[in-house]
């Protein structure tokens, strides 16, 4: 098993651009969530969703759009960038939310500046 | 509405016991651990669930105090593979919206 996939490691935007984040997972779970994290306040979600086709907002989803087409797919769109969205995102997985969240399994992360 | 972390970074020797604490304002249906080596991704520890038992494995233990709004991580014998940042993840329902609140983190680091 891959395990949770994450494509690219490393990206470097202008503002205004637009681009794709990748995450796939291969342990067929149904809850899968995008985080970034920024130096000194842990981690912030941004959107989750519970399975295919549905998906939901976090605690910071403004700029960002996401799909859930797909068990293994939770592509994470950034619409327009901004130099305040340069982060670390991170794609996580875990099995049937459904009575809590289980134990998450972290991708390696996307280092994204925008300039 | 994040929960507090403390302390926010300390320093051990080798074999030194350590603990670290997360409390929230507001009442909790779980609290999940995470360690994060730098660069890396977070690694899944353990969870603990209201009316659940204390957890651990190897030298890593955990505490939820229901009442208190209040978790605490304890690293017996500190090994420098312990070194990292530590983070807890606060849910308030199981059926709540699936989501976890972070901790801002603490550093952890072991010396030889």
């Amino acid at each position: 098993n891959a395990g949770v996939t994450q494509t690219p490691k490393f990206q470097v935007l202008k503002t205004g651009q637009s681009m794709t984040l990748q995450c796939a997972q291969d342990m067929n779970h149904e809850y899968m969530s995008w985080y970034r994290q920024d130096p000194g306040m842990g981690l912030r979600l941004i959107h989750y969703s519970v399975g295919a086709g549905i998906t939901d907002q976090g605690e910071v989803p403004n700029g960002y759009n996401v799909s859930r087409s797909t068990t293994e797919d939770f592509p994470l769109r950034l619409l327009s960038a901004a130099p305040s969205q340069t982060s670390v995102y991170f794609c996580a997985s875990s099995h049937n939310p459904l009575a809590g969240i289980n134990e998450q399994f972290f991708g390696p992360g996307t280092r994204l500046t925008v300039l | 509405q994040q929960p507090v972390q403390s302390p926010q970074a300390v320093i051990l020797r080798e074999g030194e016991d350590a603990v670290i604490n997360c409390s929230s304002s507001k009442a909790l249906y779980s609290v999940h651990w995470y360690r994060q080596k730098h660069g890396e991704a977070p690694v899944f520890l353990m969870i603990l669930l209201k009316g659940g038992e204390q957890k651990g494995h190897d030298k890593i233990s955990a505490s939820f105090n229901e009442k208190k709004q209040q978790s605490s991580l304890y690293l017996t014998a500190s090994q420098l593979s312990y070194s990292g940042t530590y983070f807890c993840g606060t849910e308030i329902s199981a059926d709540s919206n699936y989501q976890l609140i972070w901790g801002a983190g603490t550093k952890l680091i072991i010396k030889p």
